[in-house]
């Protein structure tokens, strides 16, 4: 079984441009979630998607914004890009029900905002 | 509040066993993570614990857990040099929704 894509692996943007992030999850698997890794502030949350539906939501500014697609695929934009976006993007897949849960982390896309 | 609390760096010889601690906060948490970040990757989900166990053992991985201190840890035996990598043990208060700590880096040395 194929694990979580994330496309692109990299990408350099500038100041005030916006960015589309793409996550294809495990077969299957109906929940989306994307985390930040950054240096300073390590890993953090930013939203899950289930079933089309954003199920949860950390405490990111509005600029960051997100959809899942009826295949499960998930998108996530940032717009009016700032230095301090720059970044490790991580999304995760799971089945999305009660128990365990385990998410399946893909690669990560690593924005670089100049 | 949300806040996991992890060392930041050990050291162990190759050979030995590591111990990798986590403090978290929400006794909510139904759940409690171990993954493992390696150079340019993203993370590999090693082994997870009920929050109603006290231990699991998974070959090599033992995860030790204290509820009532809010204590977690993760050993790991006979460490190799492929173990080197930063690990994070995670929370969970809803579904699909981990926090995570502040990463402990191992460093293997022959």
């Amino acid at each position: 079984k194929a694990g979580v894509t994330q496309t692109p692996r990299y990408l350099i943007k500038t100041r005030g441009q916006q960015v589309t992030l793409s996550c294809s999850p495990i077969s299957g698997h109906r929940s989306v979630s994307w985390y930040q890794q950054t240096p300073g502030q390590g890993l953090q949350f930013l939203f899950e998607y289930f079933s089309e539906t954003q199920r949860n939501k950390g405490n990111f500014p509005g600029r960051f914004s997100g959809r899942q697609f009826s295949n499960s695929r998930s998108e996530m934009n940032v717009s009016t890009l700032e230095l301090g976006d720059s970044a490790l993007y991580l999304c995760a897949s799971s089945t999305g029900q009660a128990g365990a849960n385990e998410q399946y982390f893909g690669p990560g896309t690593r924005l670089t905002v100049t | 509040g949300e806040d996991v609390e992890q060392s930041l760096f050990l050291s162990v010889r190759e050979g030995d066993s590591s111990v990798i601690n986590c403090t978290y906060t929400d006794s909510s948490s139904t759940y409690l993570y171990w993954y493992k970040q390696e150079p340019g990757a993203g993370l590999q989900l090693l082994t997870y614990i009920f929050s109603n166990m006290d231990m699991k053992q998974d070959q090599r991985l033992t995860v030790l857990l204290n509820k009532k201190d809010k204590h977690l840890s993760l050993r790991i035996a006979d460490t190799q040099t492929g173990d080197s990598a930063i690990y994070f043990c995670a929370e969970s208060p809803k579904t699909d929704k981990l926090i995570f700590g502040t990463g402990t880096r191992l460093q293997v040395f022959p």
